[in-house]
């Protein structure tokens, strides 16, 4: 199994964003797949998760709204989007899929994760 | 939110200790709780889930226990490759909130 985020990213305030998890070596379609935030210095956070199979996805209320969640089954990638981003998004994101077929619960495999830099 | 507390939020110990971290649910979570560690630079990796079984690789001197809201992490003859930061996670309920983690030292 392997998760593979795209590379860093410095953008300025309110510019619009999409970060990428491709995975592969297992059934993309049948296992949910979360994101986490950790800011600079600080813990983590459960941002949001959804199920390729049907897209059904879930958020932290600390994140809905200002962030969407969606996937492409046909290459086996999710991603994390925002339309319009704050100085306060600066953080490492990651992506990490459930361990349990089509439940969400411990994340057992982890992408190395993705750097955001907000700064004007 | 389910808030989840851990103690101590560091601690240092020397080569071959016993060391154990806690944290308390805000609520009844059964036993639905995961625990991680976290290297330094390096993305988290899943030590032990449904609060007391070890995911494939980790060592036998990891060691969760608990219940309800109350849970342990043991650390066993602490070793140097240890040092890292601990993190608990509940996922009885939506959002599956973490601990603000615990850093682990070697004296």
């Amino acid at each position: 199994v392997q998760l593979v985020q795209s590379g860093a990213e410095v953008k300025k305030p309110g510019e619009s964003l999409r970060i990428s998890c491709k995975t592969s070596g297992y059934s993309f379609t049948s296992y949910w797949i979360g994101w986490v935030r950790q800011m600079p210095g600080k813990g983590l956070e459960w941002m949001g998760i959804i199920y390729p199979r049907d897209s059904d996805a879930r958020f932290s209320p600390s994140f809905r709204g200002h962030v969407s969640i969606s996937v492409d089954k046909s290459i086996s990638t999710a991603y994390l989007q925002w339309s319009s981003l704050k100085a306060s998004d600066t953080a490492m994101y990651y992506c990490a899929i459930s361990r349990r077929l089509a439940r969400y619960d411990a994340f057992n495999f982890w992408g190395q994760g993705t750097m955001v830099s907000v700064s004007s | 939110d389910i808030q989840m507390t851990q103690s101590p939020s560091s601690l240092s110990a020397s080569v071959g200790d016993s060391v154990t971290i806690t944290c308390q649910a805000s609520q009844d979570i059964s036993n639905y709780l995961n625990w991680y560690q976290q290297k330094p630079g390096k993305a988290p990796s899943l030590l032990i889930y449904d609060t007391s079984n070890l995911e494939g690789g980790v060592p036998p001197r990891f060691s969760g226990s608990g219940s309800g809201t109350s849970f342990t992490l043991t650390v066993t003859s602490l070793q140097v490759e240890d040092v890292a930061t601990y993190y608990c996670q509940q996922y009885d309920d939506l959002p599956h909130t973490f601990g603000q983690g615990t850093k682990l030292e070697i004296k």
